[in-house]
């Protein structure tokens, strides 16, 4: 079955702890991409990937950093979170349609708090 | 900077009841409007628009998309207590500083359709 599966799906963490949370697609996808989901403000990119070892940043990248060493994994690292960072975030990958647009899956959502 | 604006933020409808969702965007450089359903976990893909005046039809959904107006409309036609999410709309826009396409993401519509 085609997915994108994120790990942790709940995490609650202190101040200063660091923590990764994983991302992968069983695509062979070349574009990833992470977003934060808050409350009256939408979804937002965090960063993005185009391939293998191409990483970008995206709207809100502070505070975030991503690798992608391998094609299906596209992990987001939070080196010393924050409670500003309590968020949703969803990872995403992408592909393009024969017709040149992009179509975006869904992981299921980690849900992060920073106290 | 790529704006994508939605209305109404919120909405409670009865059962039966026709609805129309509003989408309006100012971009450069657009190449697809897409929108999604976010029910309590990821967003699902629905519709993807590139031309103007077409219309994408799926069951009681449809959605169609003005490109000289910049805007597009989400209609749900005999509600049913299952529609109850928050849609959201994303346009596709090349950044030229990014070098790639990106979506920009309105910050949802949520639909409440009670019995």
């Amino acid at each position: 079955e085609a997915q994108v599966t994120q790990n942790p799906r709940y995490l609650i963490t202190v101040t200063g702890k660091k923590l990764t949370v994983t991302c992968s697609q069983n695509m062979n996808h070349e574009y990833m991409s992470w977003y934060r989901q808050d409350p009256g403000l939408g979804l937002r990119q965090i960063y993005y990937s185009m391939n293998v070892e191409v990483t970008d940043k995206g709207d809100v990248p502070e505070g975030y950093k991503v690798s992608r060493k391998e094609k299906r994994n596209f992990p987001l690292i939070l080196e010393s979170p924050s409670p500003n960072q309590t968020s949703l975030y969803f990872c995403a990958s992408s592909f393009l349609t024969s017709g040149g647009q992009i179509e975006q899956f869904f992981g299921p959502g980690t849900r992060l708090t920073v106290l | 900077e790529d704006k994508v604006v939605q209305s109404p933020l919120s909405l409670v409808v009865h059962e039966g009841d026709t609805v129309t969702l509003n989408c309006s965007y100012e971009v450069t450089n657009f190449r697809s409007l897409l929108w999604y359903k976010q029910e309590k976990k990821a967003p699902t893909f629905l519709f993807m628009l590139t031309s103007s005046g077409i219309e994408k039809k799926s069951g009681r959904l449809s959605s169609i998309l003005d490109k000289k107006e910049l805007f597009s409309i989400l209609n749900i036609t005999a509600t049913q207590t299952g529609d109850s999410a928050v849609y959201l709309c994303a346009v596709e826009a090349f950044r030229s500083g990014a070098g790639s396409y990106q979506l920009t993401f309105g910050k949802g519509t949520k639909l409440s359709v009670i019995p």
